[in-house]
């Protein structure tokens, strides 16, 4: 089993609509947890921390559920812009060197 | 504050050559990372430097090396260069100060071999 695994996509949305994303994690050990974007052939931008009670950032809205240890990100209101790779990223409590990237959900909106 | 700064944007080389990439993390951070990105897959951990020191290495050759200068600042070399190291190199900085940072990228260098 991989260490973080996500949907690969990619995910086919209108704009206007709400989707989601799920990744889930093997490390119970797992401290923290972002969610980042990636643009075609771009670096990988810090989107969202996401913290347990849940955090909202806009239109965006990230959740940890510990006990099944996944995590979740809600786009609401898709725009044509939010068309890029979804990175989910696990960082256990000893450092940023064992952070592991998962290989991303593709999502595309559409007019 | 700057962002991580990479150099060159674009490298070409041979197979065979030597390749050296460049990274300046943001002002404050000390551990710097580095990834590789083939085209159309995830990123692959290279390495990951502190204080000076290599603290961890990804599952690759030993002609993938590199260093930390005392400024924080870090170059990647690749030797012996193949067609398969053809990717987009991508450097990361964080804090390490105990508590988990996210890791902050630059725009890359996008290496080509010939």
């Amino acid at each position: 089993r991989k260490e973080v695994e996500q949907d690969p996509g990619p995910f086919n949305v209108p704009e206007g609509a709400t989707v989601a994303f799920n990744c889930t994690y093997s490390n119970s050990a797992s401290q923290s947890f972002f969610w980042y974007r990636q643009d075609c052939r771009k670096e990988p931008k810090l989107l969202m921390s996401v913290y347990s009670s849940g955090n909202e950032d806009g239109r965006f809205t990230a959740q940890l559920n510990r006990a099944s240890q996944y995590i979740s990100l809600l786009i609401r209101d898709s725009k044509l812009s939010d068309s890029a790779t979804y990175l989910c990223v696990v960082t256990p409590n000893t450092g940023g060197f064992k952070t592991i990237f998962g290989a991303g959900t593709r999502l595309f909106v559409k007019a | 504050e700057a962002g991580v700064t990479q150099s060159p944007t674009h490298l070409i080389k041979t197979r065979g050559q030597q390749a050296t990439l460049r990274c300046s993390p943001i002002s404050g951070h000390t551990s710097v990372y580095w990834y590789q990105q083939a085209l159309g897959l995830g990123l692959q951990f290279l390495l990951w430097y502190d204080e000076g020191e290599e603290r961890n290495r990804g599952n690759f050759p030993p002609r993938f090396s590199g260093r930390q200068f005392p400024n924080y600042s870090s170059e990647l070399n690749v030797n012996a260069l193949e067609l398969e190291d053809s990717a987009l190199y991508l450097c990361a900085s964080s804090r390490r100060d105990g508590s988990n940072q996210p890791q902050h990228f630059g725009d890359g260098t996008r290496l080509s071999i010939l």
